[in-house]
């Protein structure tokens, strides 16, 4: 295990429903983030934040809503989605003060998402 | 624009043989690259990370290795076993103005079969 956990793991959603997907860290870490990874795609970097200040947001839809309440929790609310939004979604950590790993990321296991 | 392309897209190969898995990338300013191991239904899991001075790096069967001036890397993989099969995911980072700027490649999807 990474210490990156995420839930659901699984979630199948109307287009009309709104949803939540919880993220929790337990490595102390300062960053985190949220990607989407689609099939035969690279991962998307949707949105980025540290010390809780969202410090990113890469031209996200609306119908995502990321919030980080503290450094260990982020969610991800979902609203009124598109089936092209279905995908793994993924969260991950990191601490930027930690020089000697470069600052790597440690991935949850995913959200799989299915929009119908 | 930043780019990471790997190949090939997939790969099948037998128990106990050797593989090289490639990157190629167009990341500027260069921070570091790294590997990662992403099982199905799992996160990416990092395998090694190389910054501009390294040219080789060894995670048990796992070796990377890095030309910053030609901007390739590669992933060899020895005496290869079936929890092996997985995507391997070529990632840059870039210094981008105090912090790091991350490009994922869409990575290798590697098959082990007896």
């Amino acid at each position: 295990e990474t210490g990156v956990t995420q839930t659901p793991r699984h979630l199948v959603m109307g287009m009309t429903n709104k949803k939540s997907l919880k993220c929790e860290q337990h490595l102390g870490h300062n960053a985190m983030y949220w990607y989407k990874q689609s099939a035969k795609k690279p991962l998307e970097l949707m949105f980025v934040y540290n010390f809780k200040e969202q410090t990113e947001n890469n031209s996200v839809p609306s119908r995502f809503s990321p919030e980080c309440p503290n450094s260990s929790h982020l969610f991800l609310h979902l609203h009124t989605l598109q089936p092209e939004d279905s995908a793994l979604y993924l969260c991950a950590s990191t601490s930027t003060h930690d020089r000697a790993n470069q600052e790597t990321q440690y991935f949850g296991p995913g959200t799989r998402l299915l929009v119908l | 624009k930043n780019q990471v392309e790997q190949s090939p897209q997939s790969l099948i190969i037998l128990e106990g043989k050797n593989c090289t898995l490639q990157c190629n990338y167009t990341v500027s300013p260069f921070s570091n690259l790294r590997w990662y191991k992403q099982d199905t239904g799992r996160g990416p899991v990092s395998l090694t990370i190389m910054t501009f001075s390294e040219n080789t790096k060894s995670n048990g069967r796992y070796t990377a290795t890095l030309d910053a001036d030609t901007k390739q890397s590669s992933l060899h993989i020895t005496a290869s076993q079936l929890s092996d099969s997985a995507s391997y995911i070529c990632v840059v980072s870039a210094d981008s103005g105090g912090y790091q700027k991350v490009t994922f490649g869409i990575g290798t999807k590697l098959q082990v079969i007896p």
